[in-house]
């Protein structure tokens, strides 16, 4: 069964719109989270680590402002992207770890900005 | 250079065929190694771990050469099934609680009848 759950799994929404996307770890308290982006044809790009309790590590080039992150409990991390705009549509996807196990993904987003 | 690279593909083959892909890193510092699959607008999903040993699971074999910071994945006798994008991911441990994955650009794999 699923171990990490994504919030909602398909968005479509106006410009401007702020968009927020829950992941949460199933059955697991997990302290770090991550975010990741795919574009059409490309690959995951890590787009910032999510630590309970403290500030999000970003990336280069991941706008903080742009994209709020926050941890708030062991089981839960969420993305907002904030003023979205057709540029920002994508494919979002958060992963945990299980303790002893390899990291999961949760079901991922596909956000699309009109 | 990208962190983690592999060849694009397609790989178009037939069913019953044998296919390799490779993939090399350049953090070598990397921890562990991995390849996942991933269907279209699905995510990633594990395949296999990677290790120095190699190691086999059915049809699927995966073999690391750490000193030449090289992976690659054996399909055996492909199915139709195994269609799909195939990404070579590399790990380094953040801290005690996660490990952040570096991905690289995938395989597409076509297996037609």
């Amino acid at each position: 069964g699923a171990v990490v759950s994504q919030h909602p799994s398909w968005v479509i929404c106006k410009s401007g719109t702020s968009v927020k996307i829950e992941c949460r770890s199933l059955d697991f308290q997990a302290t770090t989270m991550f975010w990741y982006r795919q574009f059409p044809k490309q690959s995951l790009m890590l787009m910032a680590t999510s630590n309970e309790g403290s500030k999000a590590t970003y990336e280069q080039g991941v706008e903080k402002d742009k994209f709020l992150i926050n941890h708030a409990s062991l089981t839960l991390s969420t993305l907002t992207v904030t003023s979205a705009h057709p540029e920002d549509s994508s494919f979002y996807i958060c992963s945990a770890r299980p303790r002893n196990q390899p990291q999961h993904f949760g079901d991922g987003t596909r956000l699309s900005i009109l | 250079r990208k962190e983690v690279e592999q060849d694009p593909g397609p790989f178009n083959v037939p069913e019953g065929a044998t296919v390799a892909f490779n993939c090399t890193y350049s953090n070598s510092a990397s921890q562990s190694f991995f390849w996942y699959r991933q269907d279209c607008r699905k995510e990633p999903k594990l395949l296999m771990s990677v290790y120095s040993s190699g190691n086999e699971d059915g049809r699927f074999t995966a073999q690391l050469n750490r000193a030449s910071q090289y992976i690659s994945l054996l399909i055996r006798d492909s199915k139709l099934s195994d269609s799909a994008t195939y990404l070579c991911v590399v790990s380094l441990q953040v801290n005690n609680a996660g490990n952040m994955l570096t991905f690289g650009g995938g395989t597409r794999l076509m297996v037609k009848p």
